[in-house]
C-alpha cells in the first residue's frame, strides 16, 4: 500500500528552528509537495521536491532524499502565525497526489 | 486573478435537500478538483476534470454528482446526503492535468453541515 508518516504534532518556540519530517512508500514518486493549512482553511502550496537536496524560500525550505523516501520541511525564525498543520504529499506512478494527516505545530511565546 | 473561489463558504442541508456548491478560477488552469476534508484528517480526493472531462471519480457514492460547465467552472451537486458526509468540501485546481510539476491552488472551502 501507500504511505506516508509524519507527526502528528509539535511544539516550538516563537524565533526557534523547527523541522518537520516526512517519509513516504508510494507506487512510484513523481514530486512532493509541502502545504501550510490554518484551521478552517484551505492549504496553501509551500514547496515541491522532485529531485534530492534543499530548496530554500525565505524563512522555509524543504529537503529531499528520494533513496530514504524522507523529506523534511524547516522553519526559521519562528512566528506566531506559522501555527498551522503542515501536510507533506506525494505524486505517485499515476500523478495522484497521496496525502499524509498532517502535523500539527504549535508555537509558543 | 490568482485564486479559486468558491460559494457557498457554509451550507446546512437536511437528507433530503439538493444543493450544489460552486467552485470557479480564473487563471486558465485545465483541471479541477473537488476534495473532501474531514476535521484532522488531509484532503480526499474525489473527483478530477481535466479539459472539462472526468477523469478521475474516487468510487464517490452517487449522492454526489460533479459537474465541469466550463473550462473555469466545477460544480458538485449534493442530494440526499447523510450526516457523515459533514466536512469541508475543497475545490482545486492547476495548470495541466495532473502529470508532472502542478501545484494545486485550493479555493477556501465550503463548510457542510448534513442535519
Amino acid at each position: 500500500g501507500q504511505n506516508i508518516d509524519q507527526p502528528t504534532e509539535m511544539t516550538a518556540t516563537e524565533g526557534a528552528i523547527v523541522q518537520i519530517n516526512c517519509t513516504y512508500q508510494t507506487s512510484g514518486f513523481n514530486g512532493l509537495f509541502w502545504y501550510q493549512q490554518h484551521a478552517g482553511e484551505a492549504p496553501t502550496f509551500l514547496s515541491y521536491n522532485v529531485l534530492d537536496g534543499l530548496e530554500e524560500k525565505g524563512r522555509f525550505s524543504s529537503f529531499l532524499s528520494r533513496s530514504k523516501g524522507y523529506s523534511y520541511l524547516l522553519l526559521k525564525e519562528l512566528q506566531m502565525k506559522d501555527s498551522a498543520s503542515y501536510l507533506c504529499a506525494v505524486k505517485d506512478s499515476n500523478y495522484q497526489l497521496i496525502w499524509g494527516a498532517g502535523t500539527k505545530l504549535i508555537i509558543k511565546p | 486573478d490568482t485564486e479559486v473561489t468558491q460559494t457557498p463558504k457554509h451550507l446546512v442541508m437536511g437528507m433530503t435537500n439538493k444543493k450544489s456548491l460552486k467552485c470557479e478560477q480564473h487563471m486558465g488552469h485545465r483541471a479541477m478538483y473537488w476534495y473532501k476534508q474531514k476535521a484532522k484528517k488531509p484532503p480526499e480526493l474525489m473527483f478530477v476534470y481535466s479539459y472539462e472531462k472526468l477523469s478521475i471519480n474516487e468510487s464517490v457514492p452517487s449522492r454526489f454528482s460533479p459537474e465541469c460547465p466550463n473550462s473555469s467552472l466545477l460544480n458538485l451537486h449534493l442530494h440526499a446526503l447523510q450526516p457523515e458526509d459533514s466536512a469541508l468540501y475543497l475545490c482545486a485546481s492547476s495548470q495541466d492535468p495532473p502529470g508532472g510539476y502542478n501545484e494545486q491552488f485550493f479555493g477556501p472551502g465550503t463548510r457542510l453541515t448534513v442535519l
